[in-house]
């Protein structure tokens, strides 16, 4: 099964309000996240990443907080827009050997941003 | 090129058929991924290449599936006698695959659709 999930399916928020998408891993040896945001119709776009020496990181009206102790990585986003409508996956770094790595992704929120 | 490519954008095929689906990933990464999203399903991991060799296989869902990849750039994802539970969209991605840049581009997909 996947070692990185989500809490909630759907989030629906009123525009303009803060919006906070939560994300659950199991590995505990993951060192680097992200979190891609998906438009319909779209390929998975990069918002953020962070890594396990920091436990928060912020960009451009986003925020990602990551607590190892209880493995727990929050993606906050300031004044939700209509363009924020999508669906957010949470991603974990994935070692293949060979010094080479990928990423395990989770299941994915779909954020709605009502008016 | 400028992103990932991916072709076609779309595919119907009658159940039974083989399919073929084109991935052409950004110039000079080394890496690339192929996921399958079912309809409001998160991602899930196919096949990954460093280079033209596939190092992990493991997701892969049946000997009906088969990936290889050329000269280190485009790749190809053969699917054989279509099911109707192979419907879904197949994401490509690529990246530099070099150890603490785990960023991935991802193309827009191929939405297969099995009748």
């Amino acid at each position: 099964g996947e070692s990185v999930g989500l809490h909630l399916p759907t989030l629906s928020v009123q525009e303009g309000d803060n919006s906070i998408i939560n994300c659950a891993y199991s590995n505990s040896a993951s060192d680097y996240f992200i979190w891609y945001k998906q438009e319909s119709g779209k390929g998975p776009q990069f918002i953020i990443d962070i890594r396990s020496n920091m436990d928060k990181r912020q960009g451009q009206r986003v925020t990602v907080l990551l607590n190892k102790t209880v493995k727990h990585l929050s993606l906050q986003i300031a004044a939700t827009q209509p363009g924020d409508s999508a669906v957010y996956f949470c991603a974990e770094n994935r070692n293949y050997g060979g010094g080479a790595d990928g990423l395990t992704f989770g299941k994915g929120t779909h954020l709605i941003i009502q008016p | 090129g400028a992103g990932v490519s991916q072709s076609p954008s779309n595919k119907v095929t009658e159940k039974g058929k083989d399919v073929e689906l084109r991935c052409d990933p950004i110039s000079g990464h080394t890496a690339l991924y192929w996921y399958r999203q079912s309809l409001g399903q998160g991602l899930e991991f196919l096949i990954y290449f460093q280079g033209n060799s596939a190092p992990d296989k493991s997701g892969l869902p049946s000997d009906r599936f088969s990936a290889e990849r050329t000269g280190g750039s485009v790749s190809t994802l053969t699917i054989q006698r279509t099911q109707q539970e192979d419907s879904a969209v197949y994401l490509c991605a690529s990246s530099l695959a070099v150890t603490g840049d785990y960023g991935y581009t991802f193309g827009s997909g191929t939405r297969l659709t099995v009748v």
